[in-house]
């Protein structure tokens, strides 16, 4: 089946750096990716839509500047914490959609998702 | 807006129960459901999807039932197991009549079978 995998899987780092999350889509071009977030028992929530060769697009309250995605080719999308600080911790998952007609049994393919603590 | 609500939020069972976790959603017009596992600390693995024209779908000892007009679906798990201790979560597109569009998720049902 496809493959999404997603490096690093754990990062710890200073408050006020920026974090970069890699997710790629190992078998397939995928010219839309997801970056979804998922605090302490609750569910994931979409923060922003990949788009290659494009801006991303944003859900509400989710700050452009501070979360920057690049999906500079059909297999790669990144997302970076921009001066993290401790409420930014949180697990960090991506998803990729394969090309229209495509699907079989499922419509996007999960990475194993990349866990942030920031000090 | 779409919402996704599961009930419960957690649960308890002795190894080889049968149970049943509820997902509704606010918007009938999907495209499709999908229920997901996700272990601690882990990323999702799918379980099943039921397309808007299905009512069931089976893989296993899983047994997945929609029900559009009313808003549910619900996952039917046979002869619970230890390994079967996870969170599932039930998903639907967030673009309403719609595939390959980023997903909204409820907030999970806590699973624990103990032997």
């Amino acid at each position: 089946g496809a493959v999404v995998s997603q490096h690093p899987s754990w990062v710890i780092c200073k408050s006020g750096t920026s974090v970069k999350i890699e997710c790629r889509s190992l078998d397939f071009q995928a010219t839309t990716m997801f970056w979804y977030r998922q605090f302490p028992k609750q569910s994931l929530m979409l923060m922003a839509t990949s788009n290659e060769g494009s801006k991303a697009t944003y859900e509400q309250g989710v700050e452009k500047d501070k979360f920057l995605i690049n999906h500079a080719s059909l297999t790669l999308s990144t997302l970076t914490v921009t001066s993290a600080h401790p409420e930014d911790s949180s697990f960090y998952i991506c998803s990729a959609t394969p090309p229209s007609g495509s699907v079989s049994r499922v419509t996007q393919y999960f990475g194993p998702g990349t866990r942030l603590l920031v000090l | 807006k779409q919402e996704v609500t599961q009930i419960p939020a957690a649960l308890s069972v002795p190894e080889g129960e049968n149970l049943v976790l509820n997902c509704s959603f606010t918007d009938s017009a999907i495209y499709n459901l999908q229920w997901f596992r996700q272990d601690p600390g882990k990323g999702l693995t799918s379980l099943l999807l039921i397309q808007s024209s299905q009512r069931e779908q089976t893989s296993g000892r899983l047994n997945a039932s929609l029900d559009k007009s009313s808003g549910r679906s619900t996952l039917y798990i046979a002869a619970s197991q230890p390994g079967d201790s996870a969170t599932y979560l039930c998903a639907v597109p967030l673009l309403l009549n719609q595939a390959g569009t980023a997903l909204i998720f409820g907030k999970g049902t806590t699973l624990s079978v103990s032997s």
